[in-house]
């Protein structure tokens, strides 16, 4: 296993479309984060899963966005009616988990620009 | 509760020193340290888990201050390299998820 990959790299869409993000965590890791990143911003923290089970949700993350890590492998973050200020790089994170959260290795990102 | 990182920016030449503050108004479990280069992804410098913890990786090493809730990243005699935004993390006591801190942009130039 490589790494965290994401897919797809970069998303242009259209005001009001929904758009689809994937990633694939490191095969053992057991924790996955989504964060958002803005230009000259530090990762903002949107959810994270332990397994399957999505155990945090921040409040920045509106009823238009959706998380899920089905049979806890892989994770997809869905942005129903995109909005402009939805535009970001999307970043997802793994890690093994446990009471210490541990290094967190980050996928390349998935670059969201809404027109 | 996203941590405050100061200063915002700083630039040095090669061969200064520099320190970079995390700041949290939670009690903290761990402080992570992350470089991350336009363009990147984040990459991980280190981790500090208990109080007045000290690591250092090569001339990068950090100190965690529970009490107070504060870490402080030190680069000594930087390198062209060490370019790239900083950003601490944090995990806080009362849960698992993961903030990152506003960022502190390093240039070093010739």
């Amino acid at each position: 296993d490589t790494g965290v990959s994401q897919d797809p790299r970069h998303k242009i869409t259209k005001r009001g479309q929904n758009v689809t993000f994937r990633c694939d965590p490191i095969s053992e890791h057991n924790r996955l984060y989504w964060y958002r990143q803005t230009l000259g911003q530090g990762p903002e923290f949107l959810t994270y899963f332990q397994n399957e089970a999505q155990l945090e949700k921040s409040r920045l993350l509106s009823d238009r966005f959706s998380a899920e890590r089905p049979k806890g492998s892989f994770s997809t973050l869905e942005i129903q009616r995109t909005e402009q200020g939805d535009s970001a790089m999307y970043l997802c994170a793994s890690n093994l988990g446990g009471r210490s959260t541990g290094e967190l290795f980050f996928g390349e990102g998935s670059r969201l620009t809404v027109l | 509760q996203q941590p405050v990182q100061s200063p915002q920016a700083v630039i040095l030449r090669e061969g200064e020193d520099a320190v970079i503050n995390c700041s949290s108004s939670k009690a903290l479990y761990s402080v992570h340290w992350y470089r991350q280069k336009h363009g990147e992804a984040p990459i991980f410098l280190m981790i500090l888990l208990k109080g007045g913890e000290q690591k250092g990786h090569d001339k990068i090493s950090a100190s965690f201050n529970e009490k107070k809730q504060q870490s402080s990243l030190y680069l000594t005699a930087s390198q062209l390299s060490y370019s790239g935004t900083y950003f601490c993390g944090t995990e806080e006591v009362t849960g698992n998820q993961f903030y990152f801190g506003t960022g502190t942009s390093l240039t070093v130039i010739p």
